[in-house]
């Protein structure tokens, strides 16, 4: 069963921080990895879909990073706002075809 | 597109009673997913679909759990007798294609809460 690990659970920056949550999962037949953004009250919504060892995505003032072969991905905000307050979800599937399995999160509360 | 459609967002019922959640994926996507939003747990799969047939039912939890999709639109969730501990937010999720990496759509949820 596919295991993805998320840290910190929680997190609280003041607004201008930057700062980083990791997701681990197995090297192992990776396929894909996606991260989520989760606002109270709302549904999950993609921030990034990577594939590639050494893949960079960057979305506004996110970014990640992939590595496949040691099994992590970053995900990096810069000048934290307070409307990046909300919980991150990274998901990996190791085969095309099967479905997405869920870290339980990093929840980041940015103050002003 | 109006999204993923779930109903009912909110649910309160009694132990015993049967539960239905309702999905309706975005028109097009030929992949659809039942996750489970728990505290302890967090987002876990139930079961997933792929044009209609379902594909890996390997997380639910038990026979007491049963999901169908008679069609491309349309897909339900059932829980008969409920139990206080299948009290969670249930997601329905879809999506172009896995094969594609592509990204899950989800539905806005339907908080059941049983008594």
């Amino acid at each position: 069963i596919l295991n993805v690990e998320q840290s910190p659970q929680s997190l609280h920056v003041q607004e201008g921080d930057s700062t980083n949550f990791t997701c681990s999962f197995p090297s192992s037949n990776f396929y894909a990895l996606h991260w989520y953004r989760w606002e109270t009250a709302k549904s999950p919504e993609a921030l990034f879909v990577m594939t590639l060892n050494g893949d960079e995505k960057k979305k506004g003032r996110i970014s990640a990073t992939l590595n496949t072969k040691e099994g992590y991905s970053y995900l990096y905000i810069k000048g934290s706002q307070p409307e990046d307050s909300a919980t991150y979800l990274c998901a990996a599937h190791n085969q095309a075809g099967t479905a997405l399995i869920f870290g339980k999160g990093t929840t980041l509360s940015v103050s002003s | 597109d109006a999204g993923v459609i779930q109903s009912p967002r909110h649910e309160v019922t009694e132990m015993g009673q049967e539960v239905t959640l309702r999905c309706k994926p975005i028109s097009g996507h030929d992949y659809l997913f039942w996750y489970r939003q728990t505290m302890m747990r967090g987002l876990e799969l139930l079961i997933y679909f792929n044009n209609n047939v379902p594909i890996d039912d390997s997380g639910m939890p038990e026979d007491r759990f049963s999901a169908k999709m008679p069609n491309a639109s349309f897909s339900t969730l059932k829980i008969q007798p409920s139990e206080p501990r299948d009290s969670a937010v249930y997601f329905c999720a879809s999506s172009s294609g896995l094969v594609n990496t592509g990204e899950l759509f989800f539905g806005e949820g339907s908080r059941l809460t049983v008594l």
